[in-house]
């Protein structure tokens, strides 16, 4: 079956600009979690959805916001965006809230921010 | 902050055996120990998890000690296209989550 999709795959953008990112998970699959990665700070948990509804976040300031529709695909907007903010953006699929699934990754979206 | 603790780096010789260790002694009893591995700037990619037994997949297995407090992943024949970053994580059962460390670079040597 598919895989995680991200789009776009890479993007550029000015400071002070507004960014979407879009996921699709695995079909089937009801979670959604988003991940920041940098070369300084490694991987960063931003925060997951599972049926619409947000269920952890990590420590981001609200200018990271996201979403996830009724048919799993999530979004993740980041506003008044910061030369900082430059990174990987990954999404992974699960199959559910549980710890007990495993996380699937997408290929991420690298963006840049000038 | 992670919850784990690996070494930066390891070489490995192809062909052999490499042997990943992971110390998290802080592990709960409802936590889990997943690993992952990273090729160059692609997704995470899943390679196995556990909770207290051994575990054995296609890809690799998971020695996790008997007090939890640490587990070995092994790469039982290690290839060139094994050489990637390898992250041990430990996620709650309710916990969707990953608290990613620095992780271990492992390069396999031909």
């Amino acid at each position: 079956k598919a895989g995680v999709t991200q789009t776009p795959r890479y993007l550029i953008k000015t400071r002070g600009q507004q960014v979407t990112l879009s996921c699709s998970p695995i079909s089937g699959h009801r979670s959604v979690s988003w991940y920041q990665q940098t070369p300084g700070q490694g991987l960063q948990f931003l925060f997951e959805y599972f049926s619409e509804t947000q269920r952890n976040k990590g420590n981001f300031p609200g200018r990271f916001s996201g979403r996830q529709f009724s048919n799993s695909r999530s979004e993740m907007n980041v506003s008044t965006l910061e030369l900082g903010d430059s990174a990987l953006y990954l999404c992974a699929s699960i199959l559910g809230p549980s710890g007990v699934y495993e996380q699937y990754f997408g290929p991420g979206t690298r963006l840049t921010v000038t | 902050d992670a919850k784990t603790t690996q070494p930066t780096s390891m070489d490995c010789a192809e062909g052999r055996a490499a042997n990943l260790p992971c110390n998290h002694s802080t592990i709960s009893g409802n936590e889990y120990v997943y690993w992952y591995r990273q090729i160059h700037s692609q997704g995470p990619q899943y390679i196995i998890h556990g909770l207290k037994n051994n575990e054995t997949n296609e890809m690799a297995s998971l020695i996790i000690t008997e007090d939890r407090k640490s587990s070995t992943l092994i790469l039982p024949h290690a290839t060139l296209r094994d050489t990637a970053v390898y992250y041990c994580i430990v996620r709650g059962y309710n916990n969707n989550d990953m608290r990613f460390g620095a992780g271990t670079r492992l390069t396999v040597k031909p």
